[in-house]
């Protein structure tokens, strides 16, 4: 069964301390994995999409990477601008573009 | 570009009434989601539509919701008799048909039963 586990569940930083998120998965035939951010009250925003193991992409102090069995979200110098909830996705081969969910990793900067 | 619309934005009902939802889409786009995410949780897919058809709705309980899209571009999500387990947040989604077929989302509906 695909299943996406994201953590940890709760992440709380000072503003300028690094740090990353995980999200592991099981999934048949992966045909991308997706990391959105959201805000309270409002719908996930796109970040990335990663398609093959050893890619990595970059926006701002954002930069997402992927292996096998898991994807990393690393937060280079955060902000407090940059608190929200990152959720993981993956699409799975077969699939009408169903996006499987993790529950997300509630992330909070601090000044 | 003008991004997914949603109404209402809050909802709060009696168990055993109906509601309904509606998204207006991207313009353009021809897939249109609609998902069910519970406090905590990450979103779950309920129905998937490419233009006006269905082509999964495998996670919709088919008891009490049900969904449309006429001409393939606005949608209406309903629940009837709503239940105290459907308090959640609806979302709709949209994405292009090609290319990386990337979902946005809409702000989505909070519904709450009571």
């Amino acid at each position: 069964e695909d299943q996406v586990t994201q953590s940890p569940e709760a992440l709380r930083l000072q503003e300028g301390e690094s740090s990353s998120l995980n999200c592991s998965y099981t999934v048949s035939g992966l045909r991308g994995l997706f990391w959105y951010r959201q805000d309270p009250g409002k719908g996930p925003e796109f970040l990335f999409t990663l398609y093959s193991a050893g890619e990595e992409k970059e926006k701002e102090r954002l930069k997402a990477t992927l292996t096998k069995k898991e994807s990393f979200l690393h937060i280079t110098a955060p902000k407090p601008e940059d608190s929200a909830t990152y959720l993981c996705a993956v699409r799975r081969g077969g699939g009408y573009n169903k996006l499987i969910f993790g529950a997300g990793t509630r992330l909070a900067v601090h000044p | 570009e003008a991004g997914v619309a949603q109404s209402p934005r809050y909802k709060i009902i009696e168990k055993r009434q109906s509601v309904a939802f509606w998204c207006n889409p991207i313009s353009g786009h021809a897939t249109l989601y609609w998902y069910q995410q519970i406090l905590g949780q990450g979103p779950k897919l309920l129905i998937q539509f490419q233009n006006n058809g269905v082509v999964d709705d495998s996670q919709l309980p088919k008891d009490r919701f049900s969904a449309e899209r006429l001409k393939g571009v606005d949608s209406t999500l309903k629940i009837q008799p709503a239940k105290l387990e459907d308090s959640a947040v609806y979302l709709c989604a949209s994405s292009f048909h090609g290319g990386e077929n990337i979902q946005y989302f809409g702000a989505g509906t909070r519904l709450s039963v009571l």
